[in-house]
């Protein structure tokens, strides 16, 4: 099974702050990577795929870089709403695999 | 797009569930669907998925032999069959539909239904 590992585990910023969250993939998974957003109590949200593709409807302050193990997640400038828990999953192979998760608090 | 789980609910360990995902707003028969479960507090972890005619699917080892994806196409709705339950299955279930631009065999998921509880405790 491919591995993902996120990195941090936690994040505390502040509205305005550029956030960065790494995910690594225990093996080559080209660019088969999605990143999604979980708010508490709600079903996660995709935001990014295939690592750089930004979904529809999803802010420009979202970005998505990365290719074969190593990946980040880039929320330019955080705003309020952006205060929740992000995780990585590949795609590339069965049986499919997320990260760990990245909390992403208000300091 | 919506889709809407429901069959959740309190199982005491080695018993059996099904729950269902009523889809409406898309092809339902043109869609890999999948199941991820969320364990309270934990993280993402995927459980099942069923490509688009039914013929094929796919299991995560943590449930292979004890769960059974299946869809049908006239009711537009997926299930996942779960038996010989353990507390480790206690976690909210998420059916999803295949995300646009991706496979049966590279798949991301989007949208997520609202996820049903189940809860496997004596």
């Amino acid at each position: 099974d491919i591995q993902m590992t996120q990195s941090p585990s936690s994040v505390s910023a502040s509205v305005g702050d550029r956030v960065t969250i790494t995910c690594r993939a225990s093996q080559d998974i080209s660019s088969w990577l999605a990143w999604y957003q979980q708010k508490p109590g709600k079903a996660p949200k995709l935001l990014i795929y295939g690592a750089s593709s930004l979904q529809s409807g999803v802010p420009s302050r979202f970005s998505g870089s990365g290719s074969e193990t190593d990946f980040t997640l880039t929320i330019s400038s955080l705003q309020p709403e952006d205060f929740a828990t992000y995780y990585c999953q590949q795609a590339h192979s069965f049986p499919l695999t997320f990260g760990g998760g990245t909390k992403v608090e208000i300091k | 797009v919506q889709l809407l789980e429901s069959g959740g609910g309190l199982v005491q360990p080695g018993g059996s569930l099904r729950l269902s995902c009523a889809a409406s707003g898309f092809t339902f028969s043109s869609y890999t669907m999948t199941w991820v479960r969320q364990a309270p507090g934990k993280g993402l972890e995927w459980v099942s998925g069923i490509n688009s005619n039914g013929d094929t699917t796919n299991y995560a080892d943590s449930v292979k032999g004890r769960f059974t994806i299946s869809r049908d196409k006239y009711r537009n709705t997926l299930y996942l069959q779960m038996s010989s339950l353990r507390a480790e299955d206690t976690a909210v279930y998420y059916c999803a539909k295949r995300g646009e631009s991706s496979s049966w065999s590279h798949t991301w998921f989007d949208p997520w239904g609202q996820g049903t509880l189940v809860t496997v405790s004596s």
